[in-house]
């Protein structure tokens, strides 16, 4: 099984509000991401972490802040969001770092 | 730094119509390469792999082959149907193993 969950499917909120968007994975994979995807172009890596740890941090900004509570699970904070967040929003998880990442549906983020 | 080229789209084809779609690279060392497939409002599932210089990855009938010297990664398919409509990404994954880098996705457009 290769399954990534992603909830919301969809969300849409204001700017003043705070959400959050949540990643699950079973499969025992110890580095999970997020990405980001606009309209018609590739994915942009947000967040890394590795053996819930923060690794890499692509100067997000502060309104976005992510969370690895545990192995399996992996949050994105919003807060204070602006209309040009609005993108369909990416988690994926590897066994380990180094190899193929597996992808979840998606969040579609609309910010009002 | 990493980066991965691909042939624009949108790329129209018939049904049962040979498919190859460019992806060259440039990279320091040995990088993994990836083809992940997007169908409309989904994630991006991953479609085939090589991790190693002459290595060919081969999933549901697409195939590349992973070329050093001409640092290329092309996808191809013997007969695409209707169903393979979508947007391939070729992409990279660092020495360290830990970011994914994509090229800008090429639309498969298959009419029957």
């Amino acid at each position: 099984d290769t399954e990534v969950t992603q909830t919301p499917k969809h969300l849409v909120m204001g700017m003043t509000n705070k959400k959050s968007l949540k990643c699950e994975q079973h499969m025992g994979h110890r580095a999970m991401y997020w990405y980001k995807q606009k309209a018609k172009k590739p994915p942009e890596l947000m967040f890394v972490y590795s053996y819930e740890k923060l690794s890499i941090n692509e100067s997000v900004p502060s309104r976005f802040s992510p969370e690895c509570p545990n192995s399996s699970l992996l949050n994105l904070h919003l807060h204070a969001l602006q209309p040009e967040d609005s993108a369909l929003y990416l988690c994926a998880s590897s066994q380990s770092k180094g190899l193929e990442q597996y992808f979840g549906p998606g969040t579609r983020l609309t910010v009002t | 730094g990493d980066s991965v080229t691909q042939m624009e789209g949108p790329v129209t084809l018939s049904e049962e119509a040979f498919l190859t779609i460019n992806c060259t690279y440039t990279a320091t060392g040995y990088p993994s390469l990836f083809w992940y497939v997007q169908y409309p409002g989904e994630g991006l599932q991953l479609l085939l792999k090589a991790t190693k210089a002459d290595d060919k990855g081969s999933n549901k009938g697409f195939e590349a082959t992973y070329r050093k010297e001409t640092t290329s990664f092309h996808l191809e398919k013997g007969s695409v149907q209707v169903s393979d409509s979508a947007v391939y990404f070729c992409a990279l994954l660092n020495n360290a193993g830990n970011m994914l880098t994509f090229g800008g996705g090429t639309r498969l457009m298959v009419k029957p």
